[in-house]
């Protein structure tokens, strides 16, 4: 298995609303990403887990919250978003270290708008 | 850190010509340089990377060169076809522990028929 899954595909929510990202991968990876997406913009990173144990976080805003309850789960829960949050939100993932272990494997994306 | 500059940002080919997008970077401790390419809605997906350690790689019609004096490297379709067509990313990665890649700003291919 060499995919990484993520839920949902589409997301629409209020400035007020509580949701959640979420994202899985089944090739033993021990290093998992989330990275925002503006069209037609490279991916911009916000946070990587490295063991399970937060290991960048590239000053994102608290309203965005990561969580990693185990080696192959990553989740992105989202409060008080702004318009301009609305992009897509990709979860990648690798291994850790070490020559020839460098591939990064992103999922398909939760494309988010925020009205 | 690492910077990376891709140029054009956008090309127009006609169909079976060849495209060349170009890379530099400034960190000369970068030692993995893949590229990815992106379809309208979709992943990035790697197409092709190459390790600091080779000079050219090819795999069918596409092929990436790195000149690690001049630090740059670049992405070579030929052939082209429509499904070509996407915004492809270069991107460079320093050695050390922090699996940090650095993407360039994007080129958007356009391959007319």
């Amino acid at each position: 298995d060499t995919e990484v899954t993520q839920t949902p595909k589409h997301l629409v929510m209020g400035m007020t609303n509580k949701k959640s990202l979420k994202c899985e991968q089944h090739m033993g990876h021990r290093a998992m990403y989330w990275y925002k997406q503006k069209a037609k913009k490279p991916p911009e990173l916000m946070f990587v887990y490295s063991y399970e144990k937060l290991s960048i976080n590239e000053s994102v805003p608290s309203r965005f919250s990561p969580e990693c309850p185990n080696s192959s789960l990553l989740n992105l829960h989202l409060h008080a978003l702004q318009p301009e949050d609305s992009a897509l939100y990709l979860c990648a993932s690798s291994q850790v270290g070490g020559f020839g272990n460098e591939k990064l494997f992103f999922g398909s994306g939760t494309q988010l708008s925020v009205l | 850190g690492e910077n990376v500059e891709q140029h054009p940002s956008t090309l127009s080919v006609q169909e079976g010509d060849s495209a060349v997008i170009k890379c530099t970077y400034s960190d000369s401790a970068s030692n993995y340089f893949p590229w990815y390419k992106q379809e309208l809605g979709k992943r990035p997906q790697l197409i092709i990377d190459i390790r600091s350690n080779v000079g050219e790689k090819k795999d069918q019609r596409i092929a990436v060169t790195l000149n690690k004096t001049a630090k740059h490297f670049s992405l070579h379709i030929t052939e082209t076809q429509p499904e070509d067509s996407a915004v492809y990313f270069c991107a460079a990665l320093p050695s050390g522990s922090a699996r940090q890649l650095t993407f360039g700003s994007g080129t958007q291919l356009t391959v007319l028929p």
